[in-house]
């Protein structure tokens, strides 16, 4: 059974650098085409993706927010780790992490259950 | 950039069918993937590849993908429907996704 857990701080003042954990279990990240990445949906508001990084150190971005994340994993630990700098009260949103069974499969699967950052000062 | 377009909102009645729409340029030339998300819950696949079910999801969520428009389909709409559908899709190697519908069953 695949379950990941986003963990990190709940309130950011502005221009903080955010640093959130994703802690997996049921797969491994040195398997061959598997991803995980980031979600992030503001209250009321659409699903916005962020990042993801496969099972070879492959990453991608939001293109309107590359400059400010940074995605990372520690497959000894289980964990993808994203940072986002310079936050602003728009990034206020329930931020997912999310399981993708590989690059041909086009969707994710798996989702956490979310963590809810503010930013306010 | 890339976009997908839904609806804000579709109605339907118990027992009917519901369709949910998505465009982009180009669409069909793309894998359309759908989510279900309840007030107060994470997202849940619904169908991938365009019409494929995820291991545990009724036999009454369909998809289609062509030309511009990828169609979620919800035969026989029970009240459990009710919920916010997202479409996704992959374009240059960045995933996109639709600003959501909301469908009623009422």
């Amino acid at each position: 059974q695949i379950t990941l857990k986003e963990s990190g701080p709940t309130l950011m003042r502005p221009t903080q650098t955010l640093t959130l954990t994703c802690t997996f279990s049921g797969f491994s990240l040195s398997t061959s085409g598997v991803g995980v990445g980031w979600i992030r949906q503001p209250p009321g508001k659409a699903l916005e993706w962020l990042a993801l990084i496969y099972w070879d150190d492959d990453k991608r971005y939001s293109p309107s927010l590359k400059s400010r994340l940074t995605i990372t994993k520690d497959t000894s630990k289980n964990q993808v780790v994203l940072k986002m700098t310079n936050m602003d009260p728009v990034d206020t949103a329930t931020y997912y992490c999310v399981h993708s069974p590989g690059r041909y499969y086009n969707a994710f699967d798996i989702w956490g259950q979310g963590t809810m950052v503010t930013v306010s000062s | 950039s890339y976009e997908l377009t839904q609806a804000p909102s579709v109605s339907v009645s118990p027992g009917q069918t519901a369709s949910i729409t998505c465009s982009g340029d180009k669409l069909g030339n793309k894998y359309a993937c759908w989510y279900q998300q309840k007030p107060g819950q994470s997202p849940v696949l619904v169908i991938y590849q365009n019409n494929k079910r995820p291991s545990g999801i009724p036999e009454r969520f369909s998809g289609s993908n062509s030309g511009n428009t990828a169609t979620l389909t919800i035969s026989g709409t029970q009240a459990m429907d009710e919920a916010d559908y997202y479409c996704q899709a992959w374009d240059s190697s960045t995933v996109v996704f639709g600003g959501g519908t909301k469908l009623t069953v009422l």
